[in-house]
Parts: structure tokens; C-alpha cells; sequence
């Protein structure tokens, strides 16, 4: 059974401030760890697709990094703004299947 | 570009009604995923398809069933409704021939229950 994790759950931060987030997959039959931001009543939208060990990608003020080796990629974002405010996915495909996390709910205080 | 199509965008039902959504995946996409959003909930994963086969069961009920057809689109179909399957209800599709193709969702079909 793949076991993909997110934490925290949930999180809350001050507009403003910076926050980051983390997915735990397994670190064998790695393929790719995808992230996704889904905000409420909108589809989801693909933020990143990571596939080496050590990648770092970018996006505005949103980055990810991976470490394939034990099994975790980092969501940042830097100076958070309202709109931030969604769940974000991460996904892990291994061994040609994807499997999703539950999720972290961001919520940006204004 | 064409995108991800669900249809209906709206359904509305009562209670121990059946419902049927569709979904077009993006032409030349392999694999489709149906999710399940409740009112203030996080995104449940239902189940997937790839080439015509389910690829992955997640927390559907026994009351859904779903399949993909020979021209890739997938319908999920909704028996004995309840209120608690008032939702929205998303679909995404994808390439399996690479491993780092990204999902495409739909807009989403929001399915009523009253």
C-alpha cells in the first residue's frame, strides 16, 4: 500500500509571513512527485511536476524541493497573500500509478 | 486548447435518486481520476481509470460505480443518493505514457442532494 502523508493538516499564517508545508512518500519505485494548489469551488491547477532527486522548482513566490533518497518534498511560499489561501496536493507517482495525500488546508490572515 | 469537459456543471436530486456524471478527458489522455469535494472538505480521491481499466480504488462507496469507455470518457454514476453526496465532484486526465505528466482538471460537476 503506497502511503502518501501531508502535514500539517491544516495550517494558518499571517498575511505577510512565510510558511512552508511537507509530503512523505516512499522512497523506493520513485517516479515523480507532482504538487497541486486547489482552491475552493475552482478546479485544480498544477503548481509543479518534480522528477530528480535534489530538484528545487520555482514559481513566483511558491518553491518546492525533493529528496527522493528519504522520501519528501517541501512546499514554500514566501510572503503569503490572501490568495494563497487553498489546499495543496502533492501526489506521488510510483510504478506508473499516482497516488494523492490529503491535502493541507492554507488559510492567509489578512 | 481543449480542456478537461464535465458535464452537467449543476445536477440537482432528491434523496435515493441515481445521478450519472461525465467526463471528456483532453484528447490523446490515457487516464482519467474522479475526486469528491464536500462543503468545506478536503479533496477525497474516488478512483481512476487508465486505458479503460480502474487503476486505483480510493474512499468511493459501494453505491458509486464508474467507468471509462472505448473513446476515453468516464462516467461515474451515483445509486441511492444521500445528502452527505451533495458535493463537488471533479474529474482529471492525464498522460501515463510519461511520469511526469501533471493532471488537468475539470471545472467540476456540483451535484445537489435535497
Amino acid at each position: 500500500i503506497l502511503n502518501v502523508e501531508q502535514s500539517p493538516q491544516s495550517l494558518h499564517v499571517q498575511e505577510g509571513d512565510s510558511t512552508n508545508f511537507t509530503c512523505s512518500f516512499p522512497s523506493s519505485n520513485f517516479y515523480a512527485l507532482h504538487w497541486y494548489r486547489w482552491e475552493t469551488a475552482k478546479s485544480p491547477e498544477a503548481l509543479f511536476v518534480m522528477t530528480l532527486n535534489g530538484d528545487e522548482k520555482k514559481k513566483g513566490r511558491i518553491s518546492a524541493t525533493l529528496n527522493t533518497k528519504e522520501g519528501y518534498s517541501y512546499l514554500y511560499i514566501k510572503g503569503s497573500q490572501p490568495e494563497d489561501s487553498a489546499t495543496y496536493l502533492c501526489a506521488f507517482n510510483g510504478a506508473q500509478k499516482l497516488v494523492f495525500g490529503q491535502g493541507t488546508r492554507l488559510t492567509i490572515n489578512p | 486548447a481543449a480542456g478537461v469537459i464535465q458535464s452537467p456543471r449543476h445536477l440537482i436530486k432528491e434523496k435515493r435518486e441515481t445521478a450519472t456524471l461525465k467526463c471528456y478527458p483532453i484528447p490523446r489522455h490515457d487516464t482519467v481520476y474522479w475526486y469528491q469535494q464536500g462543503p468545506g472538505q478536503d479533496p477525497q480521491f474516488l478512483i481512476s481509470f487508465y486505458e479503460k481499466m480502474q487503476s486505483d480504488k480510493g474512499s468511493i462507496p459501494d453505491r458509486f460505480s464508474a467507468q471509462q469507455f472505448s473513446d476515453y470518457h468516464s462516467e461515474l454514476n451515483m445509486s441511492s443518493l444521500e445528502l452527505g453526496d451533495s458535493a463537488l465532484y471533479f474529474c482529471a486526465s492525464s498522460r501515463r505514457t510519461g511520469h511526469n505528466e501533471k493532471l488537468f482538471f475539470g471545472s467540476g460537476t456540483q451535484l445537489s442532494v435535497l
